[in-house]
Protein backbone atom coordinates (compact mmCIF):
# COMPACT_ATOMS: atom_id res chain seq x y z
CA UNK A 1 0.00 0.00 0.00
CA UNK A 2 1.49 3.68 -0.48
CA UNK A 3 1.92 5.96 2.00
CA UNK A 4 -0.40 8.54 0.97
CA UNK A 5 -2.96 7.64 -1.90
CA UNK A 6 -5.27 10.31 -2.99
CA UNK A 7 -8.54 10.16 -5.71
CA UNK A 8 -6.91 9.39 -9.16
CA UNK A 9 -9.45 11.79 -11.15
CA UNK A 10 -8.85 13.98 -13.34
CA UNK A 11 -12.12 15.88 -11.99
CA UNK A 12 -14.19 17.83 -14.44
CA UNK A 13 -16.83 20.10 -13.00
CA UNK A 14 -18.69 22.89 -13.92
CA UNK A 15 -18.16 26.35 -12.60
CA UNK A 16 -20.33 26.79 -9.26
CA UNK A 17 -20.12 23.47 -8.77
CA UNK A 18 -19.43 21.62 -5.43
CA UNK A 19 -15.73 19.32 -5.23
CA UNK A 20 -14.55 16.74 -3.05
CA UNK A 21 -11.34 15.30 -2.63
CA UNK A 22 -10.47 12.08 -0.49
CA UNK A 23 -6.16 11.19 0.78
CA UNK A 24 -5.76 8.55 2.93
CA UNK A 25 -2.26 7.66 4.49
CA UNK A 26 -0.70 4.41 6.02
CA UNK A 27 1.45 6.00 8.95
CA UNK A 28 -0.63 6.58 12.13
CA UNK A 29 2.68 8.36 13.46
CA UNK A 30 1.79 11.00 10.91
CA UNK A 31 1.58 14.63 12.96
CA UNK A 32 0.68 16.84 10.31
CA UNK A 33 -1.66 17.31 7.07
CA UNK A 34 -1.74 20.15 4.04
CA UNK A 35 -3.63 20.63 1.10
CA UNK A 36 -1.25 22.04 -1.60
CA UNK A 37 -2.13 23.28 -5.05
CA UNK A 38 -0.20 23.18 -7.94
CA UNK A 39 -1.09 24.70 -11.20
CA UNK A 40 0.89 23.41 -14.46
CA UNK A 41 4.54 24.01 -14.90
CA UNK A 42 4.45 25.90 -11.47
CA UNK A 43 5.44 24.85 -7.97
CA UNK A 44 3.44 23.58 -5.09
CA UNK A 45 1.88 26.27 -3.32
CA UNK A 46 0.57 25.49 0.20
CA UNK A 47 -3.44 25.61 0.32
CA UNK A 48 -4.12 25.27 3.75
CA UNK A 49 -2.94 22.96 6.85
CA UNK A 50 -5.90 20.46 8.12
CA UNK A 51 -6.75 20.63 11.69
CA UNK A 52 -8.14 17.53 13.88
CA UNK A 53 -11.24 19.95 14.39
CA UNK A 54 -11.34 20.63 10.50
CA UNK A 55 -11.16 23.92 9.20
CA UNK A 56 -12.62 26.09 6.56
CA UNK A 57 -10.46 29.19 4.64
CA UNK A 58 -13.62 30.61 2.39
CA UNK A 59 -14.54 28.11 -0.24
CA UNK A 60 -12.39 25.21 0.82
CA UNK A 61 -13.02 22.83 3.45
CA UNK A 62 -10.78 20.76 5.23
CA UNK A 63 -11.49 17.06 6.80
CA UNK A 64 -8.74 14.65 9.45
CA UNK A 65 -10.47 11.67 10.27
CA UNK A 66 -7.48 10.38 12.57
CA UNK A 67 -9.40 6.90 13.17
CA UNK A 68 -9.33 6.33 9.43
CA UNK A 69 -6.23 7.70 8.43
CA UNK A 70 -8.56 10.17 6.35
CA UNK A 71 -8.17 13.60 5.02
CA UNK A 72 -10.81 15.34 2.68
CA UNK A 73 -10.46 18.87 0.74
CA UNK A 74 -14.24 20.17 -0.11
CA UNK A 75 -14.01 23.18 -2.58
CA UNK A 76 -17.45 24.93 -2.82
CA UNK A 77 -18.58 26.98 -5.91
CA UNK A 78 -15.67 26.33 -8.10
CA UNK A 79 -14.24 28.75 -10.16
CA UNK A 80 -12.30 28.83 -13.45
CA UNK A 81 -8.98 29.76 -11.24
CA UNK A 82 -9.45 26.90 -8.97
CA UNK A 83 -8.21 24.30 -11.89
CA UNK A 84 -4.68 22.52 -10.96
CA UNK A 85 -3.58 19.55 -9.05
CA UNK A 86 -4.26 19.52 -5.83
CA UNK A 87 -1.52 16.99 -3.26
CA UNK A 88 -2.06 15.69 -0.42
CA UNK A 89 0.54 16.51 2.01
CA UNK A 90 1.19 14.59 5.22
CA UNK A 91 4.21 15.17 7.91
CA UNK A 92 5.46 12.46 9.87
CA UNK A 93 7.05 15.65 12.18
CA UNK A 94 9.08 13.30 14.25
CA UNK A 95 12.66 14.75 13.31
CA UNK A 96 14.17 17.66 13.44
CA UNK A 97 13.09 18.69 9.20
CA UNK A 98 9.79 17.68 8.40
CA UNK A 99 9.78 14.33 6.69
CA UNK A 100 6.94 15.06 4.65
CA UNK A 101 5.31 12.30 2.05
CA UNK A 102 3.15 13.37 -0.93
CA UNK A 103 0.41 11.85 -2.52
CA UNK A 104 0.33 11.62 -6.24
CA UNK A 105 -2.25 14.49 -6.91
CA UNK A 106 -5.66 14.64 -8.25
CA UNK A 107 -6.14 17.13 -11.48
CA UNK A 108 -9.11 19.42 -11.54
CA UNK A 109 -10.48 21.09 -14.19
CA UNK A 110 -13.26 23.29 -13.95
CA UNK A 111 -14.70 24.44 -17.12
CA UNK A 112 -17.47 26.99 -18.05
CA UNK B 1 10.78 37.94 3.33
CA UNK B 2 8.79 34.63 2.75
CA UNK B 3 10.02 33.59 -0.18
CA UNK B 4 12.41 30.90 -1.63
CA UNK B 5 14.14 32.21 -4.27
CA UNK B 6 16.07 29.57 -7.22
CA UNK B 7 17.94 30.02 -10.05
CA UNK B 8 18.14 29.94 -12.79
CA UNK B 9 14.50 29.56 -13.65
CA UNK B 10 15.40 27.67 -16.55
CA UNK B 11 18.83 25.98 -17.70
CA UNK B 12 19.88 23.71 -20.50
CA UNK B 13 23.42 21.77 -20.05
CA UNK B 14 25.29 19.64 -22.30
CA UNK B 15 25.77 15.84 -20.52
CA UNK B 16 29.28 17.46 -20.02
CA UNK B 17 28.64 20.02 -18.62
CA UNK B 18 28.72 20.88 -14.92
CA UNK B 19 26.47 23.50 -13.63
CA UNK B 20 24.75 24.62 -10.12
CA UNK B 21 20.80 25.31 -9.06
CA UNK B 22 21.14 28.02 -6.06
CA UNK B 23 18.71 28.54 -4.05
CA UNK B 24 18.36 30.81 -0.95
CA UNK B 25 15.76 31.56 1.62
CA UNK B 26 15.50 34.48 4.72
CA UNK B 27 13.33 32.94 6.85
CA UNK B 28 15.30 31.45 9.38
CA UNK B 29 14.37 27.93 8.24
CA UNK B 30 16.92 25.24 9.32
CA UNK B 31 15.85 22.72 6.95
CA UNK B 32 16.09 22.78 3.11
CA UNK B 33 15.15 20.60 0.78
CA UNK B 34 15.91 19.43 -2.84
CA UNK B 35 13.02 17.88 -4.92
CA UNK B 36 12.88 16.60 -8.51
CA UNK B 37 9.76 16.66 -10.04
CA UNK B 38 8.79 14.74 -13.40
CA UNK B 39 5.70 15.96 -15.15
CA UNK B 40 2.26 14.66 -14.06
CA UNK B 41 4.14 13.57 -11.09
CA UNK B 42 4.34 14.57 -7.82
CA UNK B 43 7.50 15.95 -6.13
CA UNK B 44 10.41 13.02 -5.36
CA UNK B 45 12.80 14.15 -2.00
CA UNK B 46 16.72 14.29 -3.08
CA UNK B 47 18.07 15.35 -0.19
CA UNK B 48 17.59 17.13 3.82
CA UNK B 49 19.79 19.52 5.11
CA UNK B 50 18.94 19.66 8.60
CA UNK B 51 20.72 22.92 10.81
CA UNK B 52 23.64 23.00 7.45
CA UNK B 53 23.89 19.41 7.47
CA UNK B 54 22.50 16.91 5.57
CA UNK B 55 20.36 14.30 7.18
CA UNK B 56 19.05 12.33 4.18
CA UNK B 57 20.28 11.33 0.64
CA UNK B 58 17.42 9.61 -1.34
CA UNK B 59 19.87 7.22 -3.11
CA UNK B 60 20.51 9.86 -5.82
CA UNK B 61 23.39 9.06 -7.97
CA UNK B 62 26.68 10.80 -7.37
CA UNK B 63 25.79 13.39 -10.51
CA UNK B 64 23.88 15.43 -8.33
CA UNK B 65 26.00 16.97 -5.34
CA UNK B 66 24.45 19.30 -2.57
CA UNK B 67 25.90 21.81 -0.46
CA UNK B 68 24.80 23.54 2.27
CA UNK B 69 27.25 26.92 2.85
CA UNK B 70 25.10 28.61 5.60
CA UNK B 71 21.53 28.26 6.98
CA UNK B 72 19.93 30.52 4.17
CA UNK B 73 22.01 28.65 1.06
CA UNK B 74 21.24 25.35 -1.00
CA UNK B 75 23.43 24.34 -4.19
CA UNK B 76 22.94 21.83 -6.22
CA UNK B 77 25.78 21.29 -8.43
CA UNK B 78 25.33 18.66 -11.26
CA UNK B 79 27.71 17.08 -14.25
CA UNK B 80 27.81 14.88 -16.14
CA UNK B 81 24.19 13.70 -16.30
CA UNK B 82 21.73 12.11 -18.55
CA UNK B 83 18.66 13.36 -20.86
CA UNK B 84 16.31 11.50 -18.29
CA UNK B 85 17.62 13.79 -15.41
CA UNK B 86 15.53 16.58 -17.32
CA UNK B 87 12.87 17.42 -14.58
CA UNK B 88 11.39 20.66 -12.63
CA UNK B 89 13.91 20.82 -9.43
CA UNK B 90 12.75 22.14 -6.77
CA UNK B 91 14.28 23.92 -3.62
CA UNK B 92 11.65 23.87 -0.14
CA UNK B 93 12.17 25.35 3.03
CA UNK B 94 10.70 24.46 6.42
CA UNK B 95 10.62 25.71 9.76
CA UNK B 96 11.41 23.04 12.27
CA UNK B 97 10.41 22.71 15.95
CA UNK B 98 12.40 20.20 16.76
CA UNK B 99 12.44 15.93 17.69
CA UNK B 100 8.72 14.90 18.07
CA UNK B 101 7.41 18.54 17.23
CA UNK B 102 4.45 19.46 14.89
CA UNK B 103 5.42 20.20 10.94
CA UNK B 104 5.22 23.29 9.69
CA UNK B 105 5.18 22.18 6.00
CA UNK B 106 6.81 23.56 3.07
CA UNK B 107 7.69 26.94 1.42
CA UNK B 108 8.80 26.26 -2.41
CA UNK B 109 10.81 27.97 -4.49
CA UNK B 110 9.22 28.28 -8.30
CA UNK B 111 11.48 25.65 -9.33
CA UNK B 112 14.60 25.57 -12.43
CA UNK B 113 13.27 23.98 -15.10
CA UNK B 114 16.51 21.71 -16.16
CA UNK B 115 17.22 20.00 -19.89
CA UNK B 116 20.13 17.89 -20.38
CA UNK B 117 21.07 17.38 -23.91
Amino acid sequence: RKEVEQDPGPFNVPEGATVAFNCTYSNSASQSFFWYRQDCRKEPKLLMSVYSSGNEDGRFTAQLNRASQYISLLIRDSKLSDSATYLCVVNLGKTSYDKVIFGPGTSLSVIP
Amino acid sequence: DTEVTQTPKHLVMGMTNKKSLKCEQHMGHRAMYWYKQKAKKPPELMFVYSYEKLSINESVPSRFSPECPNSSLLNLHLHALQPEDSALYLCASSQTSGLGGRGYGYTFGSGTRLTVV
